[in-house]
């Protein structure tokens, strides 16, 4: 099956400072990558993702890029604010029927003030 | 407001009872998934089902059962043969189709006391 691993596992930047979050996976059968932001005893929720038919996409602060020849995607937070602190999981999905999700050990980015 | 809604929030559970935790979804998907999440560790899939009257054993389905017979809900039933129940449990559910986001519900805090 599919792995996905995640670096780093904490990470702490100044406010305003950019944040960047890696993570790689093993099965080239993956299509399919989001990203998700987990607030304290919150579900998570989906901040951006990526087809593996794309190299890159931006949504203001956030953009993730994607290498499939090397099988490794990140997440990069520019302008950091407070309130970006939060738990942060990458995934990657694949199934030409259904959708099976394997999820990165997750990052805990702090931003201080 | 289309969602998808655990309950309870925190449930306290003696030990050598079963507990049944709650996710129902208006979101009209066929897809729907059960995350157990401990501290410091991703997201590891205990159930999935792709469809009603059908569900598949995740990575850790020991000491679980699920049942899904209306498309809306997917309960899971945590065991009393699961030797370390307390952990936050996460639903998920999504479009049957590769390259879809998984929409999460808040949560159920299991404690065993």
């Amino acid at each position: 099956g599919e792995n996905v691993e995640q670096h780093p596992s904490t990470l702490s930047v100044q406010e305003g400072d950019s944040a960047v979050i890696k993570c790689t996976y093993s099965d080239s059968a993956s299509n399919y990558f989001p990203w998700y932001k987990q607030e304290l005893g919150k579900g998570p929720q989906l901040i951006i993702d990526i087809r593996s038919n794309v190299g890159e996409k931006k949504d203001q602060r956030i953009a993730v890029t994607l290498n499939k020849t090397a099988k490794h995607f990140s997440l990069h937070i520019t302008e950091t604010q407070p309130e970006d602190s939060a738990v942060y999981f990458c995934a990657g999905a694949w199934g030409n029927t259904g959708n099976q999700f394997y999820f990165g050990t997750g990052t805990s980015l702090t931003v201080i003030p | 407001d289309g969602g998808i809604t655990q309950s309870p929030k925190y449930l306290f559970r003696k030990e050598g009872q079963n507990v049944t935790l709650s996710c129902e979804q208006n979101l009209n998907h066929d897809a729907m998934y059960w995350y157990r999440q401990d501290p410091g560790q991703g997201l590891r899939l205990i159930y999935y089902s792709q469809i009603v009257n059908d569900f598949q054993k995740g990575d850790i389905a020991e000491g679980y059962s699920v049942s899904r017979e209306k498309k809306e809900s997917f309960p899971l039933t945590v065991t009393s043969a699961q030797k370390n129940p307390t952990a936050f449990y996460l639903c998920a559910s999504s479009k049957n189709r590769a390259g879809t986001e998984a929409f999460f519900g808040q949560g159920t805090r299991l404690t065993v006391v």
